[in-house]
């Protein structure tokens, strides 16, 4: 079935650098893949909308300028966390959806981003 | 404004008993519903979606448009159903954008 596959699971990182998380769709096309942020205990967040060859959708209240979005190719999508800070620590989450109309969403197995 | 309720953070039942997840949505079109699962250490995977009206490992769940509501019931609990249960619900103009409740942990005993 379809997979999407996430990298790094886990990363560390000082406050101040950027981490840059990956998003591929392994044997599927996906012109459009998702970003979810996920605090502890709490419900996964729509964070912005990955569009292959164009800009990406942002969510109200999500720094664009923080969280820099690329998605180069139908099959890779980038998230950076720029001058990361410890309260971006969290579990980042992408999804994607074949581009064939009605398929479902396949999720990422989640990145750990920890900011000391 | 879209959003889903799970009222339940905790779910716990004994094996071969039935299990009912709750949720309840608002929403002022008509939604697409669905019910993720992640199993431990897994990813988040679609259990199922009210469009395919289908049974998965038992599961199955009603859109009630009347009171807002697609609980997610199962008449015997097995113990592999114990997992983190999402409810989530995706806008009619909103293609691919999921918004998701807050969670249910289901614990199956034996």
């Amino acid at each position: 079935g379809a997979v999407v596959s996430q990298h790094p699971s886990r990363v560390i990182c000082k406050s101040g650098t950027s981490v840059k998380i990956e998003c591929r769709s392994l044997d599927f096309q996906a012109t459009t893949m998702f970003w979810y942020r996920q605090f502890p205990k709490q419900s996964l967040m729509l964070m912005a909308t990955s569009n292959e060859g164009s800009k990406a959708t942002y969510e109200q209240g999500v720094e664009k300028d923080k969280f820099l979005i690329n998605h180069a190719s139908l099959t890779l999508s980038t998230l950076t966390v720029t001058s990361a800070h410890p309260e971006d620590s969290s579990f980042y989450i992408c999804s994607a959806r074949d581009s064939s109309y009605n398929s479902p969403l396949h999720f990422g197995n989640g990145t750990r981003l920890t900011v000391t | 404004a879209q959003r889903v309720t799970q009222p339940e953070k905790l779910l716990s039942v004994f094996k071969g008993a039935p299990v009912e997840l709750k949720c309840n949505y608002s929403y002022s079109g008509s939604p697409e519903l669905f019910w993720y699962v992640q199993y431990s250490r897994q990813r988040l995977q679609l259990l199922l979606r009210h469009i395919s009206r289908e049974s998965i490992k038992g599961f199955t769940a009603d859109l009630n448009k009347g009171e807002t509501s697609f609980h997610l019931k199962k008449p015997f609990a097995q113990e592999e159903d114990s997992a983190m249960y999402y409810c989530a619900l995706e806008g009619g103009t909103s293609y691919g954008k999921l918004t998701f409740g807050q969670g249910t942990i289901l614990t199956v005993h034996p």
